[in-house]
């Protein structure tokens, strides 16, 4: 089965310092892989997704991830971060082709990112 | 577009009430996601819809749980009886299923189960 887990529950960073969040991966197969954000009280919103290509992905809000096959990683990051990032952060993996035209998307566990001012 | 609606924003009900939850997707989609969200265990997917027909759902709890989705632009998750440890966030979500696998998600249902 797709999974993918991210290791830290909370991330805390400074304003202005650059921040990365965890994630690793386990697929058969190629991954597809996501990052989502949720702020408080809000549905989660795309942020960028890895099918093929560059390994360095870049997504909405200034953030990027690093897709890395050797160690079955998809770290999400940003150069400078600012207070309004502070939000959850989640990994997803696409799932097996159910058959009927579309996928599932499994996520991971959230990490809670807070930027100090 | 006004993106995926959920319905109602928050609900409080007692054990044993019967709880019915809305959504309508963006126009156009033809994938449909049910999403349960708690503390203890993140986000579980329970059942999801590709052109109105369900496709897997593996992750709906119990058969207390049953999900429908009667026309492209209306879904419903009903809970009946309900009990205290359904209380969660439920988000619906939906998107074209192009290979795309881009999720727009709605604000979420509060449910609270007393």
């Amino acid at each position: 089965a797709q999974s993918v887990a991210q290791p830290e529950d909370q991330v805390n960073v400074a304003e202005g310092n650059p921040l990365t969040v965890k994630c690793t991966y386990s697929v058969s197969g190629n991954p597809y892989l996501f990052w989502y954000v949720q702020y408080p009280n809000r549905g989660l919103q795309f942020l960028l997704k890895y099918i093929t290509g560059d390994n360095l992905v870049k997504g909405s809000y200034g953030f990027e991830a690093e897709f890395n096959k050797s160690q079955t990683s998809f770290h999400l990051k940003k150069p400078s971060a600012l207070v309004s990032d502070s939000a959850l952060y989640f990994c997803a993996v696409r799932g097996i082709y159910s058959g009927a035209g579309s996928y599932q998307l499994t996520f991971g566990k959230g990490t809670k990112l807070s930027v100090i001012p | 577009d006004a993106g995926v609606i959920q319905s109602p924003r928050h609900e409080v009900t007692e054990m044993g009430q019967e709880v019915t939850l809305r959504c309508k997707p963006i126009s156009g989609h033809n994938s449909l996601f049910w999403y349960r969200q708690t503390m203890m265990r993140g986000l579980e997917l329970l059942i999801y819809f590709n052109n109105n027909v369900p496709i897997d759902d593996s992750g709906m709890p119990e058969d207390r749980f049953s999900a429908k989705m009667p026309n492209a632009s209306f879904s419903t998750l009903k809970i009946q009886p309900s009990e205290p440890r359904d209380s969660a966030v439920y988000f619906c979500a939906s998107s074209f299923a192009g290979g795309n696998e881009k999720l727009f998600f709605g604000s979420g249902t509060q449910l609270s189960v007393l």
